[in-house]
């Protein structure tokens, strides 16, 4: 079975330009985070949605990301325009609920590099 | 605040030690899971614990949810460079908010020196 995948694994962009990442989640799960990390920490949530609707966006900066999960399938993650600070890895997982138990799986991540 | 508190922040061994990674938090949760990450990858899920109590054992690690499911640990035996990496906890559904909300600790960086 496929894991989540992600695209591209590596983006180098000037600020202020766009930039968007695209996540496919496994097969089957309602639930989508997009996460970001810095290096060495752990991952901070930006995004929560469940099927196609955004349950939890309160640390999404809204002013310079959006997000869409139009058909409850994959997810694209936009910021317009890039700053130094987003410089990150960007990470998608996905997760069903079982019970009490809600265990994510994770993509490989985005490495974004704003120059 | 870090909702999930993670100790030590850093851990430097040599191979064959045991080691002891914390996970706490003042809040409940309904499950708890431990990742380990290697550089330039994402998170892997070593374990979910749901249970108060509950043990599990994944060959050299152990794995514990605290009595009131508000804490975990990760114990590691004779450690192995191949055990070298970033090691998360992440707690679901903190004080009964919503299912499926997990947050992170900041993280374990350990490493193994052979």
């Amino acid at each position: 079975e496929a894991g989540v995948v992600q695209s591209p694994r590596y983006k180098i962009i000037e600020k202020k330009q766009p930039v968007a990442f695209w996540c496919n989640p496994i097969s089957g799960h309602n639930t989508l985070y997009w996460y970001r990390q810095n290096l060495g920490q752990g991952p901070e949530l930006l995004i929560r949605y469940e099927n196609e609707e955004a349950v939890d966006d309160s640390q999404l900066p809204k002013d310079r990301f959006s997000a869409e999960r139009l058909k409850g399938v994959d997810s694209t993650l936009k910021i317009q325009p890039a700053e130094l600070g987003d410089s990150a890895v960007y990470l998608c997982a996905s997760s069903l609920r079982t019970g009490a138990r809600s265990s994510a799986f994770f993509g490989q991540g985005t490495r974004l590099t704003v120059v | 605040t870090q909702l999930l508190e993670q100790s030590p922040q850093f851990l430097s061994i040599q191979e064959g030690e045991n080691l002891t990674v914390y996970c706490n938090s003042s809040s409940v949760f309904s499950s708890l899971q431990w990742y380990r990450q290697e550089p330039g990858e994402g998170p892997v899920l070593l374990v979910t614990v749901v249970t108060g109590g509950e043990v599990k054992k994944l060959k050299r690690l152990t794995f514990q949810f605290g009595d009131a499911r508000k804490d975990s640990s990760l114990h590691i035996t004779a450690a192995q460079p191949g055990d070298t990496g970033l090691y998360l906890c992440a707690g679901d559904n903190a004080g009964g908010t919503s299912y499926g909300k997990l947050t992170f600790g900041q993280g374990t960086i350990l490493t193994v020196h052979p």
